[in-house]
């Protein structure tokens, strides 16, 4: 799978878009990217995912460039539950491989 | 969504002996369940893929003589941790794949393992 660079971590005001940044740029033709996030000591919760077209669902919108090798997780209204590490993943065959994920921490 | 439980959700034992963890698909049939490692302050690690009436595969350097899984059946899978010992403290983490391709793989809430 193609490897994933984020920023460690992140500072968001609450009631703000939280722009994420994920750089991949080795991501082949058939990779998907996905998006999950874990708060402490939790299990991983899926957020979103995306091969080339921008993705929205209730929790976040997903913006991929052009060339796919980047992307942009945004969650619109950040609150303070969504502090939580976020994993940028490429997905391409039946193994996720988790990074080191951004620290997301929303500020009141 | 689909739901994944773990159970016990944390567990605290003695050196030398053995733990099983349960992983079960609660509202779909899961052909393949995964098993991850989480040390503290560290991402999460993949141990083995478990499927479903075959023997599990597992990572470069996770002995399986020492971390037998058994997935018996479509909703559920074991992991058990054989003569633990302090280093094996750690977060298990199990997911499952409901084969749509749409989220890939739904995760448990983890089972926290310490030894003493």
């Amino acid at each position: 799978d193609a490897k994933t660079t984020q920023p460690p971590s992140m500072d968001c005001a609450e009631g703000r878009a939280a722009n994420l940044p994920c750089n991949h740029s080795t991501i082949s033709g058939n990779e998907y990217v996905y998006w999950y996030r874990q708060i402490h000591s939790q299990g991983p919760q899926y957020i979103i995912h995306g091969l080339k077209n921008n993705e929205t669902n209730e929790m976040a919108s997903l913006i991929i460039t052009e060339d796919r090798k980047s992307s942009t997780l945004i969650l619109p209204h950040a609150t303070l539950r969504d502090t939580a590490v976020y994993y940028c993943i490429v997905f391409g065959n039946e193994k996720l491989t988790f990074g080191t994920g951004t620290r997301l921490t929303i500020i009141p | 969504g689909a739901v994944v439980s773990q159970h016990p959700s944390w567990v605290i034992c003695k050196s030398g002996t053995s733990v099983k963890i349960e992983c079960r698909s609660l509202d779909f049939q899961a052909t393949t369940m995964f098993w991850y490692r989480q040390f503290p302050k560290q991402s999460l690690m993949l141990m083995a893929t478990s499927n479903e009436g075959s023997k599990a595969t597992y990572e470069q350097g996770v002995e399986k003589d020492k971390f037998l899984i058994n997935h018996a059946s479509l909703t559920l899978s074991t992991l058990t941790v054989t003569s633990a010992h302090p280093e094996d403290s750690s977060f298990y983490i199990c997911s499952a794949d409901t084969g749509t391709g749409k989220e890939t793989q739904y995760f448990g809430p983890g089972t926290r393992l310490l030894v003493l």
